[in-house]
């Protein structure tokens, strides 16, 4: 059973560019949550979805950010017109339901903004 | 607002040592408490998962302690190994609603051999 699984794992950009993030939960489960570590601060939340559904953004910078979850294939987080300061390692986690236990984490990706 | 606190930062210890982590957070009202570790570039692992009923969760050398009325958790790691050098996280899960994880800022295990 694979775990959660994150491509990129390393994606490099220019200032101005955008910058694509795939996320596949693990097998069973239809709950996706995004993440964001900057060097040397803890993670914090960015944003919740379920299967088409959004169902809470409140950590998503207001301009810039997106994030989806199609009925088939992985979730997406957009980032567009990239700064420097999103460089950071985002992480995506994956449950197989709401409030029922942990929540596994897959590898990361790590964004360089150039 | 939730707010997750690790202390130390950072530790220091031999092998072999007995160690505890610690985890503050200031609303109680949680659902869970989970401890992770990172490994350098690395995403987490989780270590623990302890339901807000339950007092304690063991694996193995690890044996994660939760007062939710006072807001704490430790995190004891027995006969400590340099192969557990790594960074722990904290995370707490609220208990309302769509409640997602709030992360402290870790500590940061070195054990030397």
């Amino acid at each position: 059973n694979a775990g959660v699984m994150q491509n990129p794992r390393h994606l490099v950009r220019r200032r101005g560019q955008e910058a694509r993030l795939r996320c596949s939960p693990m097998k069973g489960h239809s709950h996706v949550y995004w993440y964001r570590q900057l060097p040397e601060e803890g993670l914090k939340f960015m944003v919740y979805l379920q299967k088409e559904n959004i169902i809470d953004e409140s950590g998503m910078p207001k301009e810039r950010f997106s994030a989806e979850f199609p009925k088939e294939g992985p979730s997406i987080l957009r980032i567009q017109q990239v700064v420097r300061g999103d460089s950071a390692a985002y992480f995506c986690a994956s449950s197989p339901g709401v409030n029922t236990g942990e929540l596994f984490f897959g590898e990361g990706s790590r964004l360089t903004v150039l | 607002k939730q707010e997750v606190t690790q202390i130390p930062a950072a530790l220091s210890v031999p092998e072999g040592e007995n160690l505890v982590l610690n985890c503050s957070f200031t609303d109680s009202a949680i659902y869970n408490l989970q401890w992770f570790r990172q490994d350098p570039g690395k995403g987490l692992t989780s270590l623990l998962l302890i339901q807000s009923s339950q007092r304690e969760q063991t694996s193995g050398r690890l044996n994660a302690s939760l007062d939710k009325s006072s807001g704490r958790s430790t995190l004891y790691i027995a006969a400590s190994q340099p192969g557990d050098s790594a960074t722990y996280l904290c995370a707490v899960r609220g208990e309302s609603g769509y409640s997602t994880l709030t992360f402290g800022k870790g500590t940061m295990l070195l054990v030397s051999p």
